[in-house]
C-alpha cells in the first residue's frame, strides 16, 4: 500500500494568516493527489483534486501543488470557517489511502 | 446533485456482522462512478473499506478483504456493506461515498466527491 504522511499534525494560526500543509507519498504518485476538509461532526468535503485543481465552489484562497512524492495545500488567508481538519488522499492506485490528517486550530 | 444516506444498526455485538445500506438520490447508481465505503474510528483518520460498480465489480482494502462484502441493488438505487466477525476495532463512523472518475486525455483521476453524513457504529456487548 502507498503510505501518505502529512505534516504538521496540527497547525495553530490566526485569522488572516496563511497556512501550509504538506503531504508526502511513499512512492511516486504523479499528480494523483486529492485534498479534503473535515469539520467536527461532518463528512469530509473535497477541496482539490489532481493535485492542483480546485473543486467548483471552493474559495480561491485554497490552492494545491506538487507532483511525484511531495505535495502542498496552502490556504492564503485563513478565515474562521477554515479551522478544521485536512486530509490528503492518493488516487494513483488501490487501495486508496489517506494521510493521518492535519488539524488547523485558531491561535 | 447526488445525495447519499446511510442506514443501519448503530450497535453490533462482538463477533457479529455489521450491515449498512446507502441510499442514493438525485442521480443513478448506474452512472459511470464507483460507490464506496470509508470509515473513521473515533478521533482518528479515514480508512477506505471498498467499492462497487453497478455491474457488480468490487475492490476491497486488503486489510479487510476477508471480512467485507459490498453489494448493489440497482432497482432500489442503493448499495450495501457487510462486515463480519466485528471487534471493538471496527467501532467507527461509516461513510458511503461516490468515487468519481475524471478523464484528462489518457489519464483517469478518481476522487471522493460526494459523501453521506456518516453513521456511527459501535461494537459492544
Amino acid at each position: 500500500d502507498i503510505q501518505m504522511t502529512q505534516s504538521p499534525s496540527s497547525l495553530s494560526a490566526s485569522v488572516g494568516d496563511s497556512g501550509t500543509i504538506t503531504c508526502r507519498a511513499s512512492q511516486n504518485i504523479g499528480n494523483y493527489l486529492n485534498w479534503y476538509q473535515q469539520k467536527p461532526g461532518q463528512a469530509p468535503k473535497l477541496l482539490i483534486y489532481a493535485s492542483s485543481s480546485l473543486k467548483s465552489g471552493v474559495p480561491s484562497r485554497f490552492s494545491g501543488s506538487g507532483s511525484g512524492t511531495d505535495f502542498t495545500l496552502t490556504i492564503s488567508s485563513l478565515q474562521p470557517e477554515d479551522f478544521a481538519s485536512y486530509y490528503c488522499q492518493q488516487s494513483y492506485t488501490s487501495p486508496w489511502t489517506f494521510g493521518q490528517g492535519t488539524k488547523v486550530e485558531i491561535k | 446533485q447526488v445525495q447519499l444516506q446511510e442506514s443501519g444498526p448503530g450497535l453490533v455485538k462482538p463477533s457479529g456482522t455489521l450491515s449498512l445500506t446507502c441510499a442514493v438520490s438525485g442521480g443513478s447508481i448506474t452512472s459511470s462512478n464507483w460507490w464506496s465505503w470509508v470509515r473513521q474510528p473515533p478521533g482518528k483518520g479515514l480508512e477506505w473499506i471498498g467499492e462497487i460498480y453497478h455491474s457488480g465489480s468490487t475492490n476491497y482494502n486488503p486489510s479487510l478483504k476477508s471480512r467485507v462484502t459490498i453489494s448493489v441493488d440497482k432497482s432500489k438505487n442503493q448499495f450495501s456493506l457487510k462486515l463480519t466477525s466485528v471487534t471493538a476495532a471496527d467501532t467507527a463512523v461509516y461513510f458511503c461515498v461516490r468515487l468519481k472518475a475524471d478523464y484528462y486525455g489518457s489519464e483517469t483521476h478518481f476522487n471522493f466527491d460526494s459523501w453521506g453524513q456518516g453513521t456511527p457504529v459501535t461494537v459492544s456487548s
